[in-house]
């Protein structure tokens, strides 16, 4: 089994500000990570995933997420929030043998101008 | 050039009435998914086919039946409409592999009434 878990509904974070949107996961096995957004009326845009190697890995938009393995975790950052990155963020997990991707709940983030 | 495409964009039906969603792909992908959006937000997935063979069938009424004639294509049919089948509909596609991220369409957003 696996699942994810972003354990805000919404974060708020004053433009020029930096950002984090949390996420753990929970898989057997190594796990591939993926953060998507989604702007309103829209589907899903990939923004990054990790694989394997460097735990830091960046993105579009200026996005990048740290893998922590020990912590099962896999935030997402961005030094400067600018107010076009309000959007609903998803991330998502799948493990190596394993057909589904997971989605986590996802967080709205507002910034504010 | 859009990369996955549905049709229509809005549905708006009566209970009871059978529709279809049509989705297709011309990023050369192997793999089509149906993801259900409810009111929250929440995201699941459906079905998802790999070159045309079902791999992925969640617990979903047996009234919802893809149909994938080609590797390009995966449409959604659906039986006896119910008020809660209303929610927005994601077609996806991504190449083989656990590791490869998906590439969603605009949405389908069907309301029953």
């Amino acid at each position: 089994a696996q699942s994810v878990a972003q354990p805000e509904d919404q974060v708020n974070v004053a433009e020029g500000n930096p950002l984090t949107v949390k996420c753990t996961y929970s898989v057997s096995g190594n796990p591939y990570l993926f953060w998507y957004v989604q702007y309103p009326n829209r589907g899903l845009q990939f923004l990054l995933k990790y694989i394997t190697g460097d735990n830091l890995v960046k993105g579009s938009y200026g996005f990048e997420a740290e893998f922590n393995k020990s912590q099962t975790s896999f935030h997402l950052k961005k030094p400067s929030a600018l107010v076009s990155d309000s959007a609903l963020y998803f991330c998502a997990v799948r493990s190596g043998g394993y057909q589904k991707v997971t989605f986590g709940t996802g967080t709205k983030l507002q910034v504010i101008p | 050039d859009t990369a996955v495409s549905q049709t229509p964009k809005y549905l708006v039906t009566q209970m009871g009435n059978d529709k279809s969603i049509k989705c297709e792909q011309n990023l050369g992908h192997d793999t089509m998914y149906w993801y259900k959006q409810d009111s929250k937000k929440f995201l699941k997935i459906m079905f998802s086919y790999n070159n045309k063979e079902l791999i992925i069938n969640e617990t979903v009424p047996n009234r919802f039946s893809p149909k994938s004639p080609d590797k390009a294509h995966l449409n959604l049919h659906i039986n006896s409409l119910e008020l809660g089948d209303s929610a927005v509909y994601f077609c996806a596609s991504s190449r083989k592999g656990g590791s490869t991220e998906a590439f969603f369409g605009q949405g389908t957003r069907l309301t029953v009434v």
